[in-house]
């Protein structure tokens, strides 16, 4: 079963925006990640926040996530073309394999 | 070094057959994750493998099965498919379970006719 849930589940910006997406999950955690994954492909990993952590900062990604809300929010700034992808959470189970959303697809116009 | 790679990447299958998906983690790799993903549903985690022994198992049928070999390689079976298992097959190697990140495959798209 999935254990994360992406909101929205799609976004349409233009080059230059900040794009904010949201993750809720259920369960206790030790770290939550963000992957993407463009059409069709395989997925990468992108940044990993753990449980004890607030805020986390990987060149123009933005990562926050609240333990007490069960919520985490990637941010992408300055968003280009080719951002344009699925953007996946994932949290650890407590048999620690990986959970993951239904994605939000992200589509940023030139 | 190489990423994991996942063979066939492309496959088309009529209902009531069977199909063998394989994947080869990155080297020093041990365990081995598979992924079933649907536009309906998402990414839902199948099994995952380590030290040639299943780890944990997803919520699908008996028909769903995989194995790990000792050089850490791994296949996944399903056996008398049908329309529904359409989907992208996504493979995910880490160093020991729980390491955390995954490295993904490209999958193996398999359509059933």
């Amino acid at each position: 079963s999935q254990q994360g849930e992406e909101d929205p589940q799609a976004l349409s910006i233009q080059e230059g925006e900040n794009a904010t997406m949201n993750c809720s999950y259920k369960t206790s955690i030790n770290n939550l990640q963000w992957y993407r994954q463009n059409s069709g492909r395989g997925l990468v990993h992108l940044i990993l926040i753990r449980s004890n952590e607030r805020e986390k900062h990987s060149g123009r990604l933005r990562v926050t996530l609240d333990t007490s809300k069960k919520s985490s929010s990637l941010l992408i700034t300055a968003s280009r073309a080719a951002d344009t992808a699925s953007y996946f959470c994932a949290t650890d189970s407590n048999n620690n394999d990986m959970r993951f959303g239904a994605g939000t697809r992200l589509t940023v116009k030139p | 070094k190489a990423g994991v790679t996942q063979t066939p990447r492309y496959l088309i299958k009529t209902r009531g057959q069977q199909v063998t998906l394989s994947c080869s983690p990155i080297s020093g790799h041990r365990s081995v994750s598979w992924y079933q993903q649907t536009p309906g549903q998402g990414l839902q985690f199948l099994f995952e493998y380590f030290s040639e022994t299943q780890r944990n198992k997803g919520n699908f049928p008996g028909r769903f099965s995989g194995r790990q070999f000792s050089n850490s390689r791994s296949e996944m079976n399903v056996s008398t498919l049908e329309l529904g298992d359409s989907a992208l097959y996504l493979c995910a190697s880490s160093l020991v379970p729980g390491a955390n990140v995954l490295t993904f495959g490209a999958g193996s798209r398999l359509t059933v006719l």
